[in-house]
């Protein structure tokens, strides 16, 4: 199976500020058949179900804001917050879907400070 | 106006059986991959398993390869998860999916709690 790892675990983040995290995978995300890197990033607010924010590695999920952008290849990851905002608390996944089964990473927990 | 709601979660005692579902509307079920994701308590996502849109492939993850079985019913717009011989590890928030090809899992639905204690 494809391990995901991300880093950092917590992030306390202060309103205004850019963010990012790293997501890492142990083998390429690379489809060499279609061309397409299947790295997702989701997001799990408190108290809800998680929401789609970024699909295969850069593009944005419907209705998010333009803050979020996520870039990175083969086996590495970048999700980043322009500018934080303190309705981005939650919990972000990052999750492969190259092959089954999907694995997620194990979630960093963004906190304002 | 896309909804996915799942039901059949509850308590229930190691070694049983229960089944869960997802009914969804305001998109083509028929033509829609679907997945079960679950999430322990205070843990992390875990993908369970995932039906192809004519149910013709379906694939899980090892923890649950020969307990559980996923199937749709296109006539009613509904996704099942059949969980057999129920451990306490399998105690989790059960989400259905929706996975629109390029898009990822575009559509999730509110969770559904299986407990499984004794």
């Amino acid at each position: 199976d494809i391990v995901m790892t991300q880093t950092p675990l917590s992030l306390p983040v202060t309103p205004g500020e850019p963010a990012s995290i790293s997501c890492r995978s142990s083998q390429s995300l690379l489809d060499s058949g279609d061309g397409t890197t299947y790295l997702d990033w989701y997001v799990q607010k408190p108290g809800q179900s998680p929401q789609p924010l970024i699909y295969t590695v850069s593009f944005g999920a419907s209705g998010v804001p333009d803050r979020f952008s996520g870039s990175g290849s083969g086996t590495a990851f970048t999700l980043k917050i322009s500018r934080v905002e303190a309705e981005d608390v939650g919990i972000y996944y990052c999750m492969q879907r190259k092959e089954f089964p999907f694995t997620f990473g194990p979630g960093t927990k963004v906190e304002i400070k | 106006q896309v909804q996915l709601v799942e039901s059949g979660g509850g308590v229930v005692q190691p070694g049983r059986s229960l089944r869960l579902s997802c009914a969804v509307s305001g998109f083509t079920f028929s033509t829609s991959d679907m997945h079960w994701v679950r999430q322990a308590p205070g843990k992390g996502l875990e993908w369970v398993a995932g039906i192809w849109d004519d149910g013709s492939k379906k694939h899980y993850v090892d923890a649950v390869k020969g307990r559980f079985t996923i199937s749709r019913d296109i006539s009613k717009n509904t996704l099942y998860l059949h969980m057999n011989s129920l451990r306490v590890e399998d105690t989790a928030v059960y989400y259905c999916a929706r996975e629109g090809h390029v898009v990822g899992l575009d559509y999730w639905g509110q969770g559904t709690l299986v407990t499984v204690s004794s």
